[in-house]
């Protein structure tokens, strides 16, 4: 069964950071483009970012540059997100996505499956 | 403000039709594929409807999708209670060269 579980969610004051990890299982980690989307509460999702399989290229959402960063690590399985200089409007639930086609481009592509998410809460 | 434009919400009663519209441009719908995906409450979100008009396995047939131009629809007949969800479409925008979503649309079943 293919399966995404987000971790390392939590209360984080202002301007500090936080390491969110997704931790996959049931495919071929290193064949898929991975992404992560946020949802704030009560609001829609927002793709924040993506990294190829072989993390040779990366894309962030302007809300996060220069913040955030995402990562993967083929050998653990694992996807990252270190995000930096956190602000109250990053307060979301975090989301990874696998795509859903190992072969497509992204703007081909889809996000399936989900994981359930980790919620990150940017208050002091 | 969303890219991509969908209603805030759509309602119907149980067996009718109810379509949800999402717009876009030229540098999103208009030249990648389409997808749309359901989140009931509570819960993470669901592929529903992928490339377009293709649905994955497991998904009704009552879920149909289409796109014409900068817009897209997502189509579902027979409601059912069960369809009551948020529901968002998403693509790639080669000018933001990232991937959009619309603001969601909440289906209420009467």
């Amino acid at each position: 069964e293919v399966q995404l579980v987000e971790s390392g969610g939590g209360l984080v004051e202002p301007g500090g950071s936080l390491r969110l990890s997704c931790a996959a299982s049931g495919f071929t980690f290193s064949n898929y483009r991975m992404n992560w989307v946020r949802q704030a509460p009560g609001k829609g999702l927002e793709w924040v970012s993506s990294i190829g399989s072989s993390s040779t290229y990366i894309y962030y959402a302007d809300s996060v540059k220069g913040r955030f960063t995402i990562s993967r690590d083929n050998a653990k399985n694992s996807l990252y997100l270190q995000m930096n200089s956190l602000r109250a409007e990053d307060t979301a639930v975090y989301y990874c996505a696998r795509v859903g086609s190992g072969e497509l481009p992204l703007r081909r592509n889809w996000f399936d499956p989900w994981g359930q998410g980790t919620l990150v809460t940017v208050s002091s | 403000q969303s890219v991509l434009t969908q209603p805030p919400s759509a309602s119907g009663t149980p067996g009718q039709r109810v379509t949800i519209s999402c717009s876009g441009s030229s540098s999103n719908i208009g030249s990648n594929t389409i997808n749309w995906y359901q989140q009931l409450p509570g819960t993470a979100p669901k592929l529903l409807i992928y490339s377009d008009n293709q649905r994955p396995s497991g998904v009704p047939d009552r879920f149909s999708g289409s796109k014409s131009g900068t817009s897209a629809s997502l189509a579902i007949s027979g409601l059912q209670s069960e369809d009551e969800a948020e529901y968002y479409c998403a693509t790639w925008d080669d000018s933001l060269n990232g991937v959009v979503f619309g603001g969601g649309t909440k289906l209420t079943i009467l």
